[in-house]
């Protein structure tokens, strides 16, 4: 069974910082894709990004970005110039058929 | 466009009782899903269709009965509420880039 693992549960950064969230997972699949994640007080889930297994070429989205390392089954989120509003729990997700989800991060962004 | 909507938004119920929670959307996806968010646990599956007419077990699908109407609507029915179903539960569907599109939660709390 897939599964994906986030070892940090908790991370904080100062605004206009950088962090990055870490994710591991462990498939015997080629083809997937891997997906993070936002969830504000709110409760909405929010997809920040994703990325394709089949392609090497990292994702980007405006301030985050991935490292996605296929080989090493690794899928880290980068988030540049943090901002007050990214305070969030943020989700590593893995999907083939159906998406398995990793138990989160949750990000505190301290001004 | 409303996307994912899910009611209601909060239910409390007594041990034994049963209820349903609907969900539908309108983005024409195939593919539906129910998870539960429990602290600490990320989201599980489940149930999922993946597509009208047809329905498939997830990680933890014991307690649970679910049934596609249509295209549109997927709905979870728990038949003889426990107090370990207390949990958040989310509806999902799934896009053409195995995106999940999430509705806004239901906060069930089981006494």
């Amino acid at each position: 069974a897939q599964t994906v693992t986030q070892s940090q549960p908790e991370m904080s950064v100062q605004e206009a910082e950088t962090v990055t969230l870490s994710c591991t997972y462990d498939t015997s699949e080629s083809d997937y894709y891997l997906f993070w994640y936002k969830q504000p007080p709110s409760r909405q889930m929010i997809l920040v990004i994703r990325q394709e297994a089949y392609k090497q070429q990292n994702a980007t989205e405006n301030r985050f970005s991935v490292n996605f390392q296929k080989a090493a089954k690794s899928f880290s989120l980068k988030i540049s110039d943090s901002q007050l509003g990214d305070a969030a729990m943020y989700f590593c997700a893995y999907s083939k058929n159906d998406m398995r989800f990793g138990a989160g991060t949750r990000l505190t962004v301290k001004p | 466009n409303a996307g994912v909507t899910q009611t209601p938004k909060f239910q409390v119920l007594k041990t034994g009782q049963s209820m349903t929670l609907q969900c539908a959307q309108d983005m024409n996806h195939n593919s539906m899903y129910w998870y539960r968010q429990d602290p600490g646990m990320g989201l599980r599956l489940i149930y999922y269709s993946a597509s009208e007419g047809t329905t498939d077990k997830g990680e933890v699908p014991n307690g649970y009965n679910v049934s596609r109407l249509n295209k549109r609507e997927f709905s979870l029915r728990l038949e003889s509420a426990a107090p370990s179903q207390t949990s958040v539960y989310f509806c999902a569907s799934r896009g053409s880039y195995n995106e999940q599109f999430f509705g806004p939660g239901t906060r069930l709390t089981v006494l």
